[in-house]
């Protein structure tokens, strides 16, 4: 077990909801980051988190938003869903340094967009 | 083209087989992680390398930075490492991740 907590671990949304996902980091961590992965494909790096701030975002649009709190957990907002956004989405949790620090997964949260 | 390519995509093996799982990258790195995906979606960190090689038990870990290169090699393979294992390089800068698409290891017994 990693100490990484994802909420909820599934739902159900319909076309132009919005949604929140939730993520506690492991203990001692500062830094979380968010994946999409689609079904069969690997997964793909939405955006990190180091010390409340966005320090790195992939190819992904606006209605893909974050926050870290000062506990360093962290949420990812989606707006206006659409079809594709139904996916796994997994956040991770590391201890940033001047190089990186080894990632902890959680479990995700699997979203259906119907 | 991908920033981050894996082959085999899925690979089978006997128990007890020698395995390599290989990595491209083309952008440049701080790190590069090695995953494992079980079935239901949790991964877990094997590894993450910057340089040289790392050894788990009977995980191997590898990396050439100059060629843009890492391999995963797994020996005397076991049918409960059957999984997807993924290669993900961390840019630099920039700090985005790039994930391979992943190998699907399945060990028969």
């Amino acid at each position: 077990e990693t100490g990484v907590t994802q909420s909820p671990t599934h739902l159900i949304k319909t076309r132009g909801q919005q949604v929140t996902l939730r993520c506690s980091s492991q203990s001692g961590h500062n830094t979380v980051s968010w994946y999409q992965q689609a079904l069969g494909q690997g997964p793909q790096f939405i955006f990190q988190y180091y010390r409340e701030e966005e320090n790195g975002r992939g190819n992904f649009p606006p209605r893909f938003s974050g926050l870290q709190f000062p506990n360093y957990s962290s949420e990812l907002n989606v707006n206006a869903l659409e079809l594709d956004d139904s996916a796994l989405y997994l956040c991770a949790s590391s201890q940033w340094d001047r190089i990186t620090g080894e990632l902890f997964f959680g479990e995700g949260s699997r979203l259906t967009v119907l | 083209k991908n920033e981050v390519e894996q082959s085999p995509q899925n690979l089978t093996a006997q128990e007890g087989e020698f395995i390599t799982i290989n990595c491209s990258y083309s952008v440049g790195i701080s790190a590069l992680h090695w995953l494992q995906q079980h079935p239901g979606g949790g991964i877990v960190s094997l590894f993450m390398l910057s340089s040289g090689k790392k050894k788990h038990g009977r995980l191997i870990a590898t990396i050439n930075i100059q060629e843009k290169h890492s391999s995963l090699h797994i020996t005397a393979s076991h049918p409960r490492d059957s999984a997807v294992y993924i290669c993900a390089a961390r840019r630099t800068p920039g700090n985005q991740f790039y994930f391979g698409t992943g190998t699907s290891l399945t060990v028969i017994p």
